[in-house]
């Protein structure tokens, strides 16, 4: 049973470039929640999607966006990118009143 | 304005002993708390859960605690175990949606054999 995947593992990009990561949620959920995890830090939330719209959403700007496919999969969004953007992208799995299943995470550095 | 907080970044212990770990929150709508546990290179990963129902849940080694009037939830690991040195997440929620969790910083926790 493959739990939560995403992709790519690791990426580098320019300021003011757009980045596209992706995840396949673990078999059986239908709900996606992506976070972001700077070094030292925890995970933000930054959205969450169900039923292919989002459903809620945490303090980040516009630059972020998402979507999620009638498969359940999700992509996130990031444009304009800044410094401050590079981290560790963490993208979680559940059925609702479930925890989160994690994937491994992409890390972004924007140079 | 941090909501969860997780005021000690580190924490030693013999293995055989008792690891407590600590978590303190402000927003008085979190009613369901959760823990994670993540080594390097991986995701974090589910540990145990609580609700604002109860003030303790246990499952084999780990007890989780909760102290509403305190806004306080500790964690402990009876007995450690060098295989639980990792970093470990205290996470808030309402509602039971998991999916939208407000984390602290995280503890590592290293079990010295």
């Amino acid at each position: 049973d493959a739990g939560v995947t995403q992709s790519p593992t690791h990426l580098i990009k320019t300021r003011g470039q757009q980045v596209t990561l992706r995840c396949s949620p673990k078999s059986g959920h239908d709900t996606v929640s992506w976070y972001q995890q700077a070094l030292g830090q925890g995970p933000q939330f930054i959205f969450q999607y169900y039923e292919e719209e989002e459903r809620q959403r945490g303090n980040f700007p516009d630059r972020f966006s998402g979507h999620q496919f009638p498969n359940y999969s999700s992509e996130l969004n990031v444009n304009a990118l800044l410094l401050g953007d590079s981290a560790l992208y963490l993208c979680a799995s559940t059925n609702r009143g479930a925890p989160l299943h994690f994937g491994n995470g992409t890390r972004l550095t924007v140079t | 304005d941090q909501q969860v907080k997780q005021n000690s970044p580190s924490l030693s212990v013999q293995e055989g002993r008792i690891s407590i770990l600590n978590c303190d929150y402000t927003n008085s709508m979190f009613d369901y708390f959760l823990w994670y546990k993540k080594y390097p290179a991986e995701g974090p990963t589910f540990l145990i859960s609580i609700s604002s129902i109860k003030d303790k849940n246990e499952d084999g080694r780990f007890t989780v605690f909760l102290n509403k009037s305190a806004k306080h939830l500790s964690l402990h690991i009876v007995p450690s175990q060098p295989g639980d040195s990792a970093v470990y997440f205290c996470a808030a929620t309402w509602g039971t949606n998991a999916g939208k969790s407000t984390f602290g910083d995280g503890t590592t926790l290293t079990v010295k054999p």
